[in-house]
């Protein structure tokens, strides 16, 4: 069974760094691209960008350009996401998410909620 | 970046009716258009992807069709299961946007 388990809440102050989780299983961590996704309190998905594990090829979207870092762990079959120096307006839940093969992203993790807050 | 653009943005409708959201590319995107739902406090849940094609274990009375720009979903029969929010994605060229969603009660 193909699961996406991600890391729990989390709690930062501005300025600070931060990285998430996704632990995947039940599949070939390598073959499919791994997808993030923001949710902002009460407003709608955001498409982040995408990691294929193991080549560690990037897309990111011109929106979180240089906000961010994707990164994976083969050995852990784990996928990260980075942030070193946290703002208020990051304050979102991040999902992640497996890439079929047009596209779509048919398994999810059940996401990190992350509070940014002095 | 290719623009998604959904209507409604809200819906009410009662059991039994059915029901259509339509979703338009800024551009052309051939097939590559996934529907999706999610429900309050949860991980979206894919129901359509390639413009038409049902997800395993999504009840059929949901629907995808088009092709180029233009793409609707339709749930044949709404059941109260089916109150959600509803978003569409294209999938042919990073950033891989989503519309704005459609919330269905």
């Amino acid at each position: 069974e193909v699961q996406l388990v991600q890391s729990g809440a989390e709690v930062k102050k501005p300025g600070e760094s931060l990285k998430i989780s996704c632990k995947a299983s039940g599949y070939s961590f390598t073959s499919n691209w791994i997808a993030w996704v923001r949710q902002m309190p009460g407003k709608g998905l955001e498409w982040m960008g995408i990691i294929l594990p193991g080549k560690s090829d990037t897309r990111v979207s011109p929106s979180f350009q240089g906000q961010v870092t994707f990164s994976a762990d083969t050995s852990l079959t784990t996928a990260y996401l980075q942030w070193n120096s946290l703002k208020a307006s990051d304050t979102a839940t991040y999902f992640c998410a497996r890439q079929a093969t047009r596209g779509e992203s048919d398994y999810w993790g059940q996401g990190t909620l992350i509070i940014v807050s002095s | 970046d290719i623009q998604m653009t959904q209507s409604p943005s809200s819906l009410s409708a009662s059991v039994g009716d059915r029901v259509t959201i339509t979703c338009r590319a800024s551009q052309t995107i051939s097939n590559y258009l996934n529907w999706y739902q999610q429900k309050p406090g949860k991980a979206p849940k894919l129901l359509i992807y390639a413009a038409f094609n049902l997800q395993g274990g999504v009840p059929s009375r949901f629907s995808g069709g088009g092709s180029g720009t233009n793409f609707t979903l339709t749930i044949s029969s709404l059941q109260p299961e089916d109150s959600a929010t509803y978003y569409c994605q294209q999938s042919h060229t990073p950033p891989q946007t989503f519309g704005q969603g459609t919330k269905v009660e």
